[in-house]
């Protein structure tokens, strides 16, 4: 059964990068049936997708975010990660990776999710 | 960016009751790349639709979704007290990929 499980940083101070780890066990993050995402709820708000991660290792990211985000991938440790530069209190929020549904439109619906971190930035 | 405006905010129904929410994009959603999730408190979103009507693995049949283009629907058609959470509806058909802002469905 496929399982995601995300590091947890807890708190990060502003201005500095914020650096979160998924690591896939159950299945294999190269394969071409899906792709992997992060998204992120600030508490008491709704969902907000960070970026995508595709099998051919290729990014896509949340205009919004687009400026201080990266998502990379480490297939010899079947995990893929997240790096947000530039902190601020706005970026306070549970952070989930998720593996997204291969469909014909190149956009994933994510039908396994990790249990998710709360990450903190705070001095 | 395709903007998911979801009603009501909160629905409040009993156990038995027919829920219906819905989801309103503001540019059509191609090819219906249309999701439903289903969040309780302190877990992450579920899959519960997909595709606009779908059922995801494991999804009861008493949830159906139907819609297309700019408008789609969440139905419950006899809330389970399991049932009584947060939903969100997100689309896929392009990038952005966006959430709309959830329906509460609470016991009165």
């Amino acid at each position: 059964q496929l399982q995601l499980q995300e590091s947890s940083p807890g708190l990060v101070k502003p201005s500095e990068t914020l650096s979160l780890t998924c690591t896939v066990s159950g299945g294999s993050i190269s394969s071409s049936s899906f792709y992997w995402g992060w998204i992120r709820q600030p508490p008491g708000k709704g969902l907000e997708w960070i970026g995508t991660l595709y099998s051919s290792g290729g990014t896509d990211y949340n205009p919004s975010l687009k400026s201080r985000v990266t998502i990379s991938v480490d297939r010899t440790k079947n995990q893929f990660s997240l790096k947000l530069n530039s902190v601020t209190a706005a970026d306070t929020a549970v952070y989930s990776c998720a593996r997204g549904l291969d469909s014909s439109s190149g956009y994933p619906a994510f039908d396994v999710w990790g249990q998710a971190t709360m990450v903190t930035v705070s001095s | 960016e395709n903007v998911l405006t979801q009603s009501p905010g909160t629905l409040s129904l009993s156990p038995g009751e027919r829920a219906t929410l819905s989801c309103r994009a503001s540019q059509s959603v191609a090819s219906d790349y249309l999701a439903w999730y289903q969040q309780k408190p302190g877990q992450t979103p579920r899959l519960i639709i997909y595709g606009a009507s779908g059922r995801a693995t494991g999804t009861p049949d008493r949830f159906s979704g139907s819609g297309s283009g700019t408008d789609f629907t969440l139905t419950i058609s006899r809330l389970e007290p399991e049932d009584f959470a947060v939903y969100y509806c997100q689309q896929y058909g392009g990038s952005p990929l966006t959430f709309g802002g959830g329906t509460k469905v609470e016991i009165k």
